[in-house]
């Protein structure tokens, strides 16, 4: 099973700043595989990212996905208040599907 | 409007079993994979089982293999979670989640219901 290793477990920014959230996996990672997501609390999941860069529907330019292999990103280049939430990262491999644990991105 | 509607949550006993229903709408639903994704509180997202378009294709987290069965009925626009022999660490908020599969281009789970409560507690 691939683990996905998603760090910092919380990132404390203030609006206007840029966040850097890392994931790292186990073993090697089809790009085409891999998917962000944020959760806010009581909400469900949202897919922000697939296939490691492409965004998803209605999703603002802000956010950018990169990264191949082992080691992917996803920048959000200036927060705004909406943005502090927790995110995932995701794969697929071998019809399995894993979860990292999530960063938490809270307001500084 | 896509929409998922879960439901079937509840509370059970170890041991006990429930099925979960999530209901599809907006979309031709036989023409999509679909999972079940759970979230235990506090915690993290965990994918919990997939199930193919035609229902010929299943695969589980092991946690659950031998326990819980996924399936489908496209005629009603469902997916299911049957669960059995539940413990106290299947308590969690279950997801059904529709998927974006093409071998070799993409896997994203593109819409989300909003979710069933599962407690197994004696």
């Amino acid at each position: 099973e691939i683990v996905l290793t998603q760090s910092p477990g919380t990132l404390s920014l203030s609006p206007g700043e840029r966040a850097t959230l890392s994931c790292r996996a186990s073993q090697s990672v089809s790009s085409s595989y891999l998917a962000w997501y944020q959760q806010k609390p009581g909400q469900a999941p949202r897919l922000l990212i697939y296939g490691a860069s492409s965004r998803a529907t209605g999703i603002p330019d802000r956010f950018s996905g990169s990264g191949s292999g082992t080691d992917f990103t996803l920048t959000i280049s200036r927060l705004e208040p909406e943005d502090f939430a927790v995110y995932y990262c995701q794969q697929y491999g071998s019809s399995r599907v894993t979860f990292g644990q999530g960063t938490k991105l809270e307001i500084k | 409007e896509v929409q998922l509607v879960e439901s079937g949550g509840g509370l059970v006993q170890p041991g006990g079993s429930l099925r979960l229903s999530c209901a599809a709408s907006g979309f031709t639903f036989s023409s999509y994979w679909m999972s079940w994704v759970r979230q235990a509180p506090g915690k993290g997202l965990e994918w919990v089982a997939n199930i193919k378009q035609d229902g010929s294709e299943k695969y589980y987290v092991d946690s659950v293999k031998g326990r819980f069965t996924i399936s489908r009925d496209n005629a009603k626009n469902s997916l299911y979670l049957q669960m059995n022999s539940l413990r106290a660490e299947d308590t969690a908020v279950y997801y059904c989640a529709r998927v974006v599969y093409a071998i070799d281009y993409y896997y994203y789970m593109d819409v989300w219901g909003k979710g069933t409560t599962v407690t197994v507690s004696s």
